[in-house]
């Protein structure tokens, strides 16, 4: 099946520093990528798509210049979470679309800013 | 917009029994999917089983299934002969096939349910 690697799988940093978490589709090309915030225990909340080429569209709350996501090409995108705090700490999961309604899910990645 | 419910937030059963997740949710729309997924300690996201609004016949994948109650906007997950390795949350998801542009594969998904098999 269709694999979606994502890196790193877990990320301590500073508060104040930028983290950049990749999301790459290794057999096939995703039009369109999800990418998702996870609390403990809670549930998946969508936090902005991306399509390859254009800008991301974000969800209402979510802060633009604090998460960048960047989708250059048809087999990866990037969030990056600018000037960290401990606030940002969470567990973030990316999806790609393939075609039609076939989403892929990367593996995650464990936020903590120190 | 969409909702997704998830009433049960833990539920245990024994091993080898059967339990059902209970979800429902809202939408105006008349065609869309509903998935189950599971989420073990690992985090991965796991597709249990999806339902194509439109299609009367309950999803079935090995010892899961589904009672889809369209009218009453109702997907039901049922495991039976239930196994250590189910141990996880699982969540019930919504897409809507009709959302146009970046919306397309969007899931709504519900608060999810911790659920413990126990030997």
């Amino acid at each position: 099946g269709a694999v979606v690697s994502q890196h790193p799988s877990r990320v301590i940093c500073k508060s104040g520093t930028s983290v950049k978490i990749e999301c790459r589709s290794l057999d096939f090309q995703a039009t369109t990528m999800f990418w998702y915030r996870q609390f403990p225990k809670k549930s998946l909340m969508l936090m902005a798509t991306s399509n390859e080429g254009s800008k991301a569209t974000y969800e209402q709350g979510v802060e633009k210049d604090k998460f960048l996501i960047n989708h250059a090409s048809l087999t990866l995108s990037t969030l990056t979470v600018t000037s960290a705090h401990p606030e940002d700490s969470s567990f973030y999961i990316c999806s790609a679309r393939v075609a039609g309604e076939k989403l892929f899910f990367g593996s995650g990645t464990q936020l903590s800013v120190l | 917009a969409q909702t997704v419910t998830q009433s049960q937030p833990e539920m245990s059963v024994q091993e080898a029994e059967t339990v059902t997740l209970s979800c429902t949710y809202d939408t105006s729309e008349n065609n869309y999917y509903l998935f189950w997924y599971k989420q073990p300690p690992s985090r991965q996201m796991i597709l249990v089983i999806r339902q194509e609004a439109y299609k009367q016949q309950n999803a079935t994948e090995n010892r899961f299934s589904v009672n889809f109650q369209k009218a009453a906007k109702s997907f039901s997950l049922k495991i039976s002969d239930s196994q250590l390795g189910d141990t996880a949350m699982y969540f019930c998801a919504f897409m809507n096939p009709n959302a146009g542009g970046t919306s397309y594969g969007k899931l709504t998904f519900g608060q999810g349910t911790i659920l413990t098999v126990h030997p």
